[in-house]
């Protein structure tokens, strides 16, 4: 079955610093991975998935991040931090893109100005 | 993508009582996906519903608790049973419009007192 680890459930970054939030998943077959972000009271929001092709895709609001095969890694960067950054991220996996989506426990991203 | 239409958006319980939550699609998918987020917490796959056969629950979760229907290709409702303080969370409802395209609805915002 498919899972999700996401290291660090908090993390703090300086507005303009490079952010980075860790994903490893596991899968029985090549996955389906996407990254989501939850501002407070507010619904989920799709920042950018990895079907097929390309292993490094990019998102809304600068995003990107980069399907490791080897590492069964998938960490989301931005290289330049903001204020409007702050909020819950979560990484998730599908098998089949067709099939359940199952989500990391979630990383807090602060900004410290 | 689906676009997706859930109610109630929220609503205040007595504990005790039971809420029936719906989600209508504007298109016609095989599979709709209920997922729980409580306070502060990732989202947890509660049941997968597919149309004309019983859904199938994770680990965790039990049909007399959470009953569930899928009554055709566009509609699904979850149904918390006897409800308890400890079942106060954002419940969503999800589908896929194709290979790695999840649609969520906007979340019921469940509150047991």
């Amino acid at each position: 079955a498919q899972s999700v680890t996401q290291l660090g459930s908090h993390v703090s970054v300086s507005e303009g610093a490079l952010v980075l939030l860790r994903c490893n998943y596991s899968s029985s077959v090549p996955p389906y991975l996407f990254w989501y972000v939850q501002y407070p009271n507010q619904g989920l929001q799709l920042l950018l998935k990895y079907t097929t092709g390309a292993t490094l895709v990019k998102g809304i609001n600068g995003f990107e991040a980069e399907f490791k095969k080897s590492e069964t890694s998938f960490h989301l960067t931005k290289p330049s931090a903001h204020m409007s950054d702050a909020a819950e991220y979560f990484c998730a996996v599908s098998d089949t893109g067709d099939d359940k989506i199952i989500f990391g426990k979630g990383t807090r991203l602060h900004i410290l100005p | 993508s689906a676009v997706i239409s859930q109610k109630p958006s929220r609503d205040i319980c007595q504990r005790g009582t039971s809420l029936t939550i719906q989600c209508q699609v504007d298109s016609q998918v095989t599979m709709m996906f209920w997922y729980r987020q409580q306070p502060g917490q990732s989202l947890t796959l509660i049941a997968t519903a597919n149309q004309g056969s019983e859904a199938t629950y994770e680990s965790g979760f039990v049909i007399d608790k959470f009953p569930i229907s899928r009554p055709n290709l566009t509609f699904s409702t979850l149904t918390v049973s006897n409800m308890s303080p400890e079942d106060s969370s954002i419940y969503l409802c999800s589908v896929t419009g194709g290979p790695g395209g999840y649609t969520f609805g906007s979340g019921t915002r469940l509150t047991v007192v």
